[in-house]
């Protein structure tokens, strides 16, 4: 039982540049969410869903896009990447009242 | 919209002694959920402690304990016996409702040093 698996770890993107941040979660949540968190801050919510086919918009949410195909997985995608995205991403599940963190992705964009 | 907030950047305390974080929310719902997350340099989000909004009780696990005061809306988090395993940032977090998908809004973080 991996729980939520993030990849990559780390990656430096060019300004302009596009990726897609991989989450999975082997516990079949029906929930599940994007954060990213900014240097000496909490986490903010990107992106939220709540089964296979359904997402909806967090506290910051501009600039990326998500998709839902599958309880498993919930891809984050960025488009157009800016400095501004520079940030750690936190995939995480929610099973009974406890929401479960991925270790995180560190994106850099120059 | 709730907010969440942690007045002490920074805490320290030495080896075996108790330290207890501060942590304070703003909601108008009677019904909710608070953690507390430990965030070691592995930047892995760890839960510490729950604590049930509708339950007086206050929640323990093991060396940690918490101070929930609901009409205060304070929610402070107490260390015993610290070990140097304990430093790590530590966040607040609240259980907001949001057409069902009950996400989790954070305080800015409490940095805890460990003295040997």
């Amino acid at each position: 039982n991996a729980g939520v698996t993030q990849t990559p770890k780390f990656r430096i993107l060019k300004i302009g540049q596009s990726m897609t941040l991989q989450c999975t979660q082997d516990m079949n949540h029906n929930y599940m969410y994007w954060y990213r968190q900014d240097p000496g801050m909490g986490l903010k919510l990107i992106y939220y869903s709540v089964g296979a086919g359904i997402t909806d918009k967090g506290e910051v949410p501009n600039g990326y896009n998500v998709s839902r195909s599958t309880t498993e997985d919930f891809p984050l995608r960025l488009e157009l990447a800016a400095p501004s995205q520079t940030s750690v991403y936190f995939c995480a599940s929610r099973g009974m009242e406890t929401q479960y963190f991925g270790p995180g992705t560190r994106l850099l964009v120059l | 919209a709730q907010t969440v907030t942690q007045s002490q950047p920074e805490m320290s305390v030495q080896e075996a002694e108790t330290v207890t974080l501060s942590c304070t929310y703003d909601t108008s719902e009677s019904d909710y959920y608070l953690f507390w997350y430990k965030q070691p340099p592995s930047r892995q989000m760890i839960l510490v402690i729950r604590q049930e909004a509708y339950k007086q009780q206050n929640a323990t696990e093991n060396r940690f304990s918490v101070n929930f005061q609901k009409a205060a809306k304070s929610f402070s988090l107490k260390i015993s016996d610290s070990q140097l395993g304990d430093a790590a940032m530590y966040f607040c977090a609240y259980r907001e409702r949001i057409q069902g998908a009950q996400k989790l809004v954070f305080g800015q973080g409490t940095r805890l040093t460990i003295n040997p």
